[in-house]
């Protein structure tokens, strides 16, 4: 089993619709979880950072966080097509310091 | 500023060079990081400095040998290394404040081993 598993798509929506990126995990007393957008050719960006059950909003994106079910999402709303991208759940163990990251979702929005 | 910058942007080098790549951040992070990336993977980590001391060696093989000479400059000397080692290079930093470990990446260095 994958320490970090995301579908690896492509998950392809039109221009204003609700992308839905999923991730789970293995490590039960992981604490931290983020979601980070890789443009082609690019290094990792950051876009969403979650510590707690519950959602969290920032502005189009909504991270979901359920530590019972081992799962994380991502939403994006209204998604555009410079969305496009890959993103990749990332979990960090108890110890703090060890990112894992997921294979990444790669997102296409058609314009 | 909020910027991680590393350098070179590429690199070629023969398998009997010494190359060094290198890490620069000026948040005040005090946690660093180095991962490899090879095309269409995730980012996998090879080592992380927390407050300058080496927290974190994934097994990575000795012809690559990380230095933290202070709290805003990271290294990576590379010795040695092999075609399969040809990858994006990537330096990320961190706070380490609040118990967050939001990563910040540098736009890393293409490494091309022939």
């Amino acid at each position: 089993q994958k320490e970090v598993e995301q579908n690896s798509g492509p998950l392809s929506v039109p221009e204003g619709a609700i992308a839905s990126l999923n991730c789970t995990y293995s490590d039960r007393g992981s604490q931290s979880f983020f979601w980070y957008r890789q443009y082609s050719g690019k290094s990792p960006e950051l876009i969403m950072s979650i510590y707690s059950n519950g959602d969290k909003e920032d502005g189009r994106f909504t991270a979901q966080l359920n530590k019972a079910s081992q799962y994380v999402s991502l939403l994006i709303r209204d998604s555009q097509p410079s969305d496009s991208a890959t993103y990749l759940c990332a979990v960090t163990n108890t110890g703090g310091f060890k990112t894992i990251f997921g294979a990444g979702t790669r997102l296409f929005v058609k314009a | 500023d909020t910027e991680v910058t590393q350098t070179p942007k590429h690199l070629v080098m023969g398998m009997t060079n010494k190359k060094s790549l290198k890490c620069e951040q000026h948040m005040g992070h005090r946690a660093m990081y180095w991962y490899k990336q090879k095309a269409k993977k995730p980012p996998e980590l090879m080592f992380v400095y927390s407050y300058e001391k080496l927290s974190i060696n994934e097994s990575v093989p000795s012809r690559f040998s990380p230095e933290c000479p202070n709290s805003s400059l990271l290294n990576l000397h590379l010795h040695a290394l092999q075609p399969e080692d040809s990858a994006l290079y990537l330096c990320a930093s961190s706070p380490l404040a609040g118990g967050t470990n939001e990563q910040y990446f540098g736009p890393g260095t293409r490494l091309t081993v022939t």
